[in-house]
């Protein structure tokens, strides 16, 4: 199976704050990857697949890049209702496997 | 729009079924692929099984193959996931998601839409 890593697995800032998210696949995933958002109670949003594609009505302030297995997430100027948590996704293979995910919360 | 909504979840003894079921509507359901993800309570996302659009192919994470059964009735424009011998760590909420894109005869779990969830306890 192929294994995701994210780091860190919290993180505390403030509104105005850039931030980033870094998530490791164990092996070549030929970037396919995606990002959720989840917040309490709710179910999981896709924010950004394909490594850098936004989907529709999702803010430019999310980006998202790759570096062979190494793939970043990234907030510019973070807004109140960014709080929530964060989880990459690879499809290169079956089981498709999450990361542990990356709870965002106000400092 | 796009809805999908889940029902079946329930409280259940170890060892009993369940099946979960998932009304789609807001799109042509018999064209797209389809899934099943849970998250145990307090936990990170896992996903359980796929089902190609026709029925003709199924995936399973390997914690819940040989229990769990993936189906769908294109008819009902309805999703199913029979869950056999289960297991307490088969406790969490399940949702159904829908690939974002449709490509005839190729798996690209990039999941657009979530249902709500169901939650499911299996306890004693």
């Amino acid at each position: 199976d192929i294994q995701m890593t994210q780091s860190p697995s919290s993180l505390s800032a403030s509104v105005g704050d850039r931030v980033t998210i870094t998530c490791q696949a164990s092996q070549d995933i030929h970037n396919y990857l995606n990002w959720y958002q989840q917040k309490p109670g709710k179910a999981p949003t896709l924010l950004i697949y394909d490594v850098s594609n936004l989907e529709a009505g999702v803010p430019s302030r999310f980006s998202g890049s790759a570096s062979g297995t190494h793939f970043t997430f990234t907030i510019t100027s973070l807004q109140p209702e960014d709080f929530a948590t964060y989880y990459c996704q690879q499809y290169e293979r079956v089981p498709f496997t999450f990361g542990p995910g990356t709870t965002l919360d106000i400092k | 729009q796009v809805q999908l909504v889940e029902s079946g979840g329930g409280v259940v003894q170890p060892g009993r079924s369940l099946r979960l079921s998932c009304a789609a509507s807001g799109f042509t359901f018999r064209s797209y692929n389809m899934h099943w993800v849970r998250q145990a309570p307090g936990k990170g996302l896992e996903w359980v099984a796929f089902i190609s659009y026709d029925g003709s192919d199924k995936y399973y994470a390997d914690s819940v193959k040989g229990r769990f059964t993936i189906s769908r009735d294109n008819t009902k424009n309805t999703l199913y996931l029979q869950m056999n011998s289960l297991v307490t760590e088969d406790t969490a909420m399940y949702y159904c998601a829908r690939e974002r894109t449709v490509v005839r005869g190729v798996i690209i779990t990039i999941l657009g839409y979530w249902g709500q969830g169901t939650l499911v306890t299996v306890s004693s």
